[in-house]
């Protein structure tokens, strides 16, 4: 089982629609998590960071944490052509890093 | 502010080659890390440096690669002999520390080729 999983994609919404990415983590320890957006050929910009359970929000963008569960997600609401990217979860690990996903690509369609 | 700075953007060398990377990490950062992305394995850290010593080279493929950050502001990453299999996007990133609870910030990373 993979430290950090999210399904691959592509998660494909209409245009003003809501996104609704996933991520699930193993280690129950973790207490830090990121949400990156990576366009294509580009570097990974990170979006989100979320610390406690409960939601975050900050613009388009609500950020879920439920450590009992052991998931995160990122909403994404009126979702915009230009939000179509490839979206990293990543969890903080033992060793003090960070553990990335392989990412949910995300293609939002006029 | 500046942000993560890489060098070379794009790098195409001859297989057997030796090849080097570069990394100015944002002032004032304490720890930086090196990956490297590829289609198949995603993002993969390769090293990661606190306070220009090295932590963990755990995910350093092979002895063919090497990383050092003799100071606070430069890091390299090395690679001698290159392989194809090598060819893939390279980043470094850094953050404050403690580095498992900040987050991170990427260069635009250099895509390395080896023919």
């Amino acid at each position: 089982q993979k430290e950090v999983e999210q399904n691959s994609g592509p998660l494909s919404v209409p245009e003003g629609a809501i996104a609704s990415l996933n991520c699930t983590y193993s280690d129950r320890g973790s207490q830090s998590f990121f949400w990156y957006r990576q366009y294509s050929g580009k570097s990974p910009e990170l979006i989100m960071s979320i610390y406690s359970n409960g939601d975050k929000e900050d613009g388009r963008f609500t950020a879920q944490l439920n450590k009992a569960s052991q998931y995160v997600s990122l909403l994404i609401r009126d979702s915009q052509p230009s939000d179509s990217a490839t979206y990293l979860c990543a969890v903080n690990n033992a060793g003090n890093m960070l553990t990335f996903g392989g990412g949910t690509r995300l293609m939002v369609k006029p | 502010d500046a942000g993560v700075i890489q060098s070379p953007r794009h790098e195409v060398t001859e297989m057997g080659q030796e090849v080097t990377l570069r990394c100015k990490p944002i002032s004032g950062h304490n720890s930086l890390f090196w990956y490297r992305q590829t289609m198949m394995r995603g993002l993969e850290l390769l090293i990661y440096f606190n306070n220009n010593v090295p932590i963990d080279d755990s995910g350093m493929p092979e002895d063919r690669f090497s990383a050092k950050m003799p100071n606070a502001s430069f890091s390299t990453l090395k690679i001698q002999p290159s392989e194809p299999r090598d060819s893939a996007v390279y980043f470094c990133a850094s953050s404050l520390s403690p580095a498992g609870h900040q987050p991170q910030h990427f260069g635009d990373g250099t895509r390395l080729s080896i023919l």
